[in-house]
């Protein structure tokens, strides 16, 4: 399989407590984004990747996340001190531009539920 | 403010009929693509556009372009029971370097035989 891989795909955890999500893209993309998607809505963005440096942070990203990509492969998030309003799906995308043209493949997502 | 209006929200049809789901905008989007997800699951690229008034097709799925690139339609034909799923415009602004997408609020589509 070549295609976006996360982990874990399903996170239960108690307020309070920090989770970290793993996001390995497809091997050749040199950009990676994550989003996160609440029921009944579309993804928004948080953060952007381009090989390891972070570009671009949303202002929903608040404090309390953090995201790497040490080698700028594989990328993780971190949430501390989780709040019952960080369960959503969370949903990570690489991709490689080639001129004008982007396009984003997504992952399976990993769904976070905080108690 | 959703930058992205998708419309409708919801959509029951029977199997066999036409459906077209709207993706419109005030802004100019450099490029704009169409996802499928499923419940529980990733979305799944259908399809990129790319250039104003583009058209393409997916087998039984015609996608369009908007001439000035503020808005995209997505017509289906023949809707079959498999089609049944989430359906999201995304459009990318261009701004500076990056491709963040802003998505629509997306339209669920269920068809029933």
């Amino acid at each position: 399989d070549t295609g976006v891989s996360q982990d874990p795909r399903h996170k239960i955890t108690k307020r309070g407590q920090n989770v970290t999500f793993r996001c390995d893209p497809i091997s050749e993309h040199n950009r990676l984004y994550w989003y996160r998607q609440t029921l009944g809505q579309g993804p928004e963005f948080l953060t952007y990747f381009q090989n390891e440096a972070q570009l671009e942070k949303s202002r929903l990203l608040s404090d309390r996340f953090s995201a790497e990509r040490p080698k700028g492969s594989f990328s993780t998030l971190e949430i501390q001190r989780t709040e019952q309003g960080d369960s959503a799906m969370y949903l990570c995308a690489s991709s490689s531009r080639v001129g004008r043209e982007e396009t984003q493949y997504f992952g399976p997502g990993t769904r976070l539920l905080v108690l | 403010t959703q930058l992205l209006e998708q419309s409708p929200q919801f959509l029951s049809i029977q199997e066999g009929e036409n459906l077209t789901v709207y993706c419109n905008s005030s802004s100019v989007f450099s490029s704009l693509q169409w996802y499928r997800q499923e419940p529980g699951e990733g979305p799944v690229l259908l399809v990129t556009v790319v250039t104003g008034g583009e058209v393409k097709k997916l087998k039984r799925l015609t996608f369009q372009f908007g001439d000035a690139r503020k808005d995209s339609s997505l017509h289906i034909t023949a809707a079959q029971t498999g089609d049944t799923g989430l359906y999201l415009c995304a459009g990318a602004l261009g701004s500076g370097n990056t491709g963040k997408l802003i998505f629509g609020q997306g339209t669920t589509l269920q068809v029933k035989p």
